[in-house]
């Protein structure tokens, strides 16, 4: 069955520290990996793309993390911001069904200063 | 701007009243596509479309209904709304399907309610 599960459901982070998402996958045949930031209320926004070659990809203060072998990425903030406050979603395409998309749950992140 | 439009972003509504949820881009993109996102559930995917007059099912299809007849515009119909399809709605566009690794670009949402 094509999952995606994310871990932590939520966490609670102070200002400035670092943190890490997880997300781990079994839809097969992998293509790509995305993750989004979701503001309450608002539309995802994307914040990487990573393809089945990419092992590392970065946005300003993102960094995103793939391993194909055990289909599992990892997004990690560093010295966050009260802005990064949001949930993160992992989405993986279903390219066997096409343009269909699995959302994992999301991992909402608050931050505090 | 490029952008993704959504009409309207707040509906209350009564069971079994027809309504149309309105989708518009401005990036000439070949894909779209509708997403519910309830609490627990996550973002599920309702309807997508390749292109003009292309329209597939995704997970949730069962009571809503599409059409793709300008590239910019993909309209989410309910014919007849029931409590269970209150929710946050989101409609979405790329350049081209997300199995080549385009970001979708998602519209502001609509939070629709049925009593």
């Amino acid at each position: 069955k094509n999952q995606v599960e994310q871990s932590p459901q939520s966490l609670i982070i102070l200002e400035g520290k670092n943190c890490t998402l997880q997300c781990n996958y079994t839809v097969s045949p992998f293509s790509n990996l995305r993750w989004y930031k979701q503001d309450t209320g608002r539309g995802p926004v994307s914040l990487t793309i990573m393809t089945f070659s990419e092992n590392t990809k970065s946005n300003g203060r993102y960094t995103a993390t793939l391993d194909a072998d055990t289909k599992q990425s990892s997004l990690h903030i560093t010295a966050s911001q009260l802005s990064d406050s949001a949930s993160y979603i992992c989405v993986v395409p279903r390219e066997a069904a096409g343009n269909k998309l699995t959302f994992g749950g999301g991992t909402r992140v608050l931050v505090k200063p | 701007e490029a952008q993704v439009t959504q009409n309207p972003r707040y509906l209350i509504t009564v069971t079994g009243k027809k309504l149309t949820v309105t989708c518009s881009q401005n990036m000439n993109h070949e894909y779209m596509s509708w997403y519910r996102q309830d609490p627990g559930l996550g973002l599920r995917q309702i309807y997508y479309s390749m292109n003009v007059e292309v329209t597939d099912k995704g997970d949730v299809p069962e009571g809503y209904k599409v059409s793709r007849k300008e590239k910019r515009n993909f309209p989410l119909i309910l014919e007849s709304p029931s409590p269970n399809q209150t929710s946050l709605y989101f409609c979405a566009s790329s350049q081209i399907g997300s199995v080549l690794g385009y970001e979708q670009y998602f519209g502001p949402g609509t939070r629709l309610t049925v009593t």
